[in-house]
C-alpha cells in the first residue's frame, strides 16, 4: 500500500521560504505524477502544482513564481519550495500521488500545517 | 481558471436517507471530473473519477454522474461513517481547481 509523508518546519517566517519534504514507502516513486496541495485552516483545497518523475512540472499559474517542485527518484522523495510567503500562505499542506496521468489524487499524505508568523 | 461551485454548502440529513451533492463548472469539462470526502483533520479520499467510476474499495451506495458543466454525487443510503465534507475537482484544463465543499451533517 502507499503510502506518503510530508515533512518540515510547522512554522516559518514572514518573507521566507518554505520548504517542505513527502516520502513515498510502499511502492516506486517512477512513472507517476506527484502533487502539491494545500487548505487554509476552514477553507478549501487548491492545487498547488506537480512534477512528473523524470522531472517535467506545471504550476498553479497563481502561485508559479514562487515555487519549486523538485523528485529525488533515489530517496524516494520530492519536495516543494515556497518562496516569500505570508500569512495568506498558512494552511495544510498535502503531497499525493496521481492515477493514470496527472489527473485526480489517488494517494494522499497526512497532511502537515504551516504557519506563517514572525 | 475553471471555477467549480458545489451546492448546497451544507447539508443535514439522516442515516438512510439518499443524499445528492451538485457540482456545476464554469465551462464543459466533459467528464474529467472527481469527488473526495474529507473528515476532520484527515486528508481526503478519492470516491469517484471520470465523473461516474467508482474507486476501487469504495462502497457501492456511492455514484457519480454528469457531464459537460453539471454533475452530481448521490449517496443512495447514509451510512454514520459518510458524515464527513465531499470536494469536486475538475481536470480538464489547467489549473486543476476544487469546489469549495459540501458539508454533510447529522439531522
Amino acid at each position: 500500500q502507499v503510502q506518503l509523508q510530508e515533512s518540515g518546519p510547522g512554522l516559518v517566517k514572514p518573507s521566507e521560504t518554505l520548504s517542505l519534504t513527502c516520502s513515498v514507502s510502499g511502492g516506486s516513486i517512477s512513472s507517476y505524477y506527484w502533487s502539491w496541495i494545500r487548505q487554509p485552516p476552514g477553507k478549501g483545497l487548491e492545487w498547488i502544482g506537480y512534477m512528473y518523475y523524470s522531472g517535467s512540472t506545471k504550476f498553479n499559474p497563481s502561485l508559479k513564481s514562487r515555487v519549486t517542485i523538485s523528485v529525488d527518484t533515489s530517496k524516494k522523495e520530492f519536495s516543494l519550495k515556497l518562496s516569500s510567503v505570508t500569512a495568506a500562505d498558512t494552511a495544510v499542506y498535502y503531497c499525493a500521488r496521481h492515477d493514470a496521468g496527472p489527473h485526480y489524487f489517488g494517494y494522499w499524505g497526512q497532511g502537515i500545517l504551516v504557519t506563517v508568523s514572525s | 481558471d475553471i471555477q467549480m461551485t458545489q451546492s448546497p454548502s451544507t447539508l443535514s440529513a439522516s442515516v438512510g436517507d439518499r443524499v445528492t451533492i451538485t457540482c456545476r463548472a464554469s465551462q464543459s469539462i466533459s467528464s474529467w471530473l472527481a469527488w473526495y470526502q474529507q473528515k476532520p483533520g484527515k486528508a481526503p479520499k478519492l470516491l469517484i473519477y471520470k465523473a461516474s467510476s467508482l474507486e476501487s474499495g469504495v462502497p457501492s451506495r456511492f455514484s457519480g454522474s454528469g457531464s459537460g458543466t453539471e454533475f452530481t454525487l448521490t449517496i443512495s443510503s447514509l451510512q454514520p461513517d459518510d458524515f464527513a465534507t465531499y470536494y469536486c475537482q475538475q481536470y480538464n484544463d489547467y489549473p486543476w481547481t476544487f469546489g469549495q465543499g459540501t458539508k454533510v451533517e447529522i439531522k
